[in-house]
């Protein structure tokens, strides 16, 4: 199984909202990433859990929450989200370590309103 | 600090001709190179990546990347391009410190002509 599997596909949220995105892998790697990608350009790190710890937070605003409750679940948490917050979501999983490739999962569209 | 500058945000080539899309990296130490490609809507996959243990590196659906030191390139190439090709592509290099980060050049739009 060399997947990485995001859930929701598409999520629509009001700038109220409390919403989770979710991200699963089960390859047994050991670090994992958040990425934001807006139309055109490039994907954004914005947090990377290694060993279920929080390792890299790449200056992210605290409306964006991440959380990896065991090594195979990472979740990023949603409130209060603003309309330029609109974007793919994009989670990853790697080996950890120098060299080692991510994996990609299909992301999430998310649309603030 | 390390990173990628992919030249050029637009390639559009006709099929069956050559495919040529440029990265060059800035680093200090050896890199830790890569290829992605992204299909509209869809994540990223990994096309090749650069190991160090050969400069000339093959990866999936016909694409190749030679790492020139003296250059300090990693061009993405393909002999004969596919209406399947059409994507965008982005050249990577991974930081490593207390973990993994991979960071991404700006892109390069792939445009395949009939």
């Amino acid at each position: 199984d060399t997947e990485v599997t995001q859930t929701p596909k598409h999520l629509v949220m009001g700038m109220t909202n409390k919403k989770s995105l979710k991200c699963e892998q089960h390859m047994g790697h050991r670090a994992m990433y958040w990425y934001k990608q807006k139309a055109k350009k490039p994907p954004e790190l914005m947090f990377v859990y290694s060993y279920e710890k929080l390792s890299i937070n790449e200056s992210v605003p605290s409306r964006f929450s991440p959380e990896c409750p065991n090594s195979s679940l990472l979740n990023l948490h949603l409130h209060a989200l603003q309309p330029e917050d609109s974007a793919l979501y994009l989670c990853a999983s790697s080996q950890d370590g120098e060299n080692t490739e991510a994996f990609f999962g299909q992301g999430t569209r998310l649309t603030v309103v | 600090a390390q990173s990628v500058t992919q030249l050029g945000s637009h390639v559009s080539v006709s099929e069956g001709a050559l495919v040529l899309l440029r990265c060059n990296y800035s680093s200090s130490v050896p890199p830790y190179l890569f290829w992605y490609v992204q299909y509209p809507n869809q994540g990223l996959q990994l096309l090749l990546k650069y190991t160090s243990a050969a400069t000339l590196v093959k990866g999936i659906n016909g694409f190749e990347a030679e790492f020139k030191k003296s250059e300090t390139s990693f061009h993405l190439t393909k002999p004969s391009a596919h209406m399947s090709d059409a994507a965008e592509y982005f050249c990577a290099v991974t930081l490593y410190s207390s973990a993994s980060k991979i960071i991404f050049g700006s892109g390069t739009r792939l445009s395949i002509r009939p």
